[in-house]
Formats: C-alpha cells, sequence, structure tokens
C-alpha cells in the first residue's frame, strides 16, 4: 500500500506570495493532519480534516488555511508569506481520528 | 496546556547498549502516546502507539511503556545499531481528534 506523499517536495518562494501545498493519504484514511516543524519551534500542529471538514486547527495566524477533499486528498495554502514561514510541513494520515498517523515525507519551503 | 518534554536532547552510545529515551508530559488527561523516529530531512515514522489504557507496547527490538499518572513514558531500544541513529519524537494525543502535541525530540548517535 502506497504511503502518504506530499508535492512539491521543495518550493522556494519570495515574501508576499502564496503557496499551495498537497497531501494525499493512504488509501482508505480519513482523517488528513499538517504539522509545521521549525528548528526553533519543533513540530506545531495547523489543522486536521476528517471527512471534508476541519475538525481542529492550531494556534496559526488566518493566512493558513486548508481543505479536504471528497477522496481524503488535502491541500493547504498560506498567503502573503513571511520569512517565518520557511519550514517543512509535514502531512500526515490515519484510517480513523485518535488513531495512529502515518507521516508524508514533507515539503520544504523556503521563503526569501 | 499540555506540554511534552524529552530528556536527554541528544545521547551518544556505542553499539550494541541498551538505551532508554524518556518522554514527560503535564497533563495526564490524554488518548493516546506515539513515538516516531526521523532521520535527517525526512519526515516521520511511527514506531509504537500506546492507548491511554495500556502499560507497554513492543515491536522487535523496541519497548514503550506509559505512566499516565506519573505523566511519563519511556522508549527502551535493546542492542542498538548504527542504523538506529535518529531523532526520535515523542507525541501525545489530548483527545481522539489527531492534535499531536510534540516533544522536541531526542537526537541519538549509535557508533560502531
Amino acid at each position: 500500500k502506497a504511503g502518504v506523499t506530499q508535492t512539491p517536495r521543495y518550493l522556494i518562494k519570495t515574501r508576499g506570495q502564496q503557496v499551495t501545498l498537497s497531501c494525499s493519504p493512504i488509501s482508505g484514511h480519513r482523517s488528513v493532519s499538517w504539522y509545521q516543524q521549525t528548528p526553533g519551534q519543533g513540530l506545531q500542529f495547523l489543522f486536521e480534516y476528517f471527512s471534508e471538514t476541519q475538525r481542529n486547527k492550531g494556534n496559526f495566524p488566518g493566512r493558513f488555511s486548508g481543505r479536504q477533499f471528497s477522496n481524503s486528498r488535502s491541500e493547504m495554502n498560506v498567503s502573503t508569506l513571511e520569512l517565518g514561514d520557511s519550514a517543512l510541513y509535514l502531512c500526515a494520515s490515519s484510517f480513523l481520528r485518535g488513531e495512529t498517523q502515518y507521516f508524508g515525507p514533507g515539503t520544504r519551503l523556503l521563503v526569501l | 496546556k499540555q506540554e511534552v518534554t524529552q530528556i536527554p536532547a541528544a545521547l551518544s552510545v556505542p553499539e550494541g547498549e541498551n538505551l532508554v529515551l524518556n518522554c514527560s508530559f503535564t497533563d495526564s488527561a490524554i488518548y493516546n502516546l506515539q513515538w516516531f523516529r526521523q532521520d535527517p530531512g525526512k519526515g516521520l515514522t511511527s514506531l509504537l502507539l500506546i492507548q491511554s489504557s495500556q502499560r507497554e507496547q513492543t515491536s522487535g527490538r523496541l519497548n514503550a511503556s506509559l505512566d499516565k499518572s506519573s505523566g511519563r513514558s519511556t522508549l527502551y531500544i535493546a542492542a542498538s545499531q548504527p542504523g538506529d541513529s535518529a531523532t526520535y519524537l515523542c507525541a501525545v494525543n489530548p483527545q481522539a481528534g489527531t492534535a499531536l502535541i510534540f516533544g522536541k525530540g531526542t537526537t541519538l548517535s549509535v557508533s560502531s
């Protein structure tokens, strides 16, 4: 069974631009969560989607948004990029909420 | 507010040693706890998940224990190998959602 896939793997953007990241969960998994990883803050929860509905949201500004499609694929969008948004963005999926989460390889975003 | 702490931050051992990684959390009301491994620049690999009602879980050379009342979990690695070198992360799931709260990790180096 294929694992969680994330595209693109690497991105370079400039301040003020927006970016969309994509995540395809493991087949059959319905829950998708997003995390931001930086050297200073470590791993921080962004949001969780289940059955196309946002179930939980972390403490991030409104510039960070996401959605989930009927096939459970998810996208996250960051608008008006700031230098501090440079990070590894990780997506995780699970069959049901609260079960073992399986992570993708991440998208590394660099904002110049 | 739930906080997760991992001590030590870094650990170096010779091949063949048995070792223990520690994780502590401030709120004992958790749904489950998950241990992950992260190789440099990569995503997270799930190692073990312990439900709040369980005391321990085992997988191969790995054994994770959970003491909810004291807010502690340990990951025991038997007969360490150079391939075990990675950062090990502990994450608490406060409820049946998937908003994991991570510690900063322990970076393990096993020398041959």
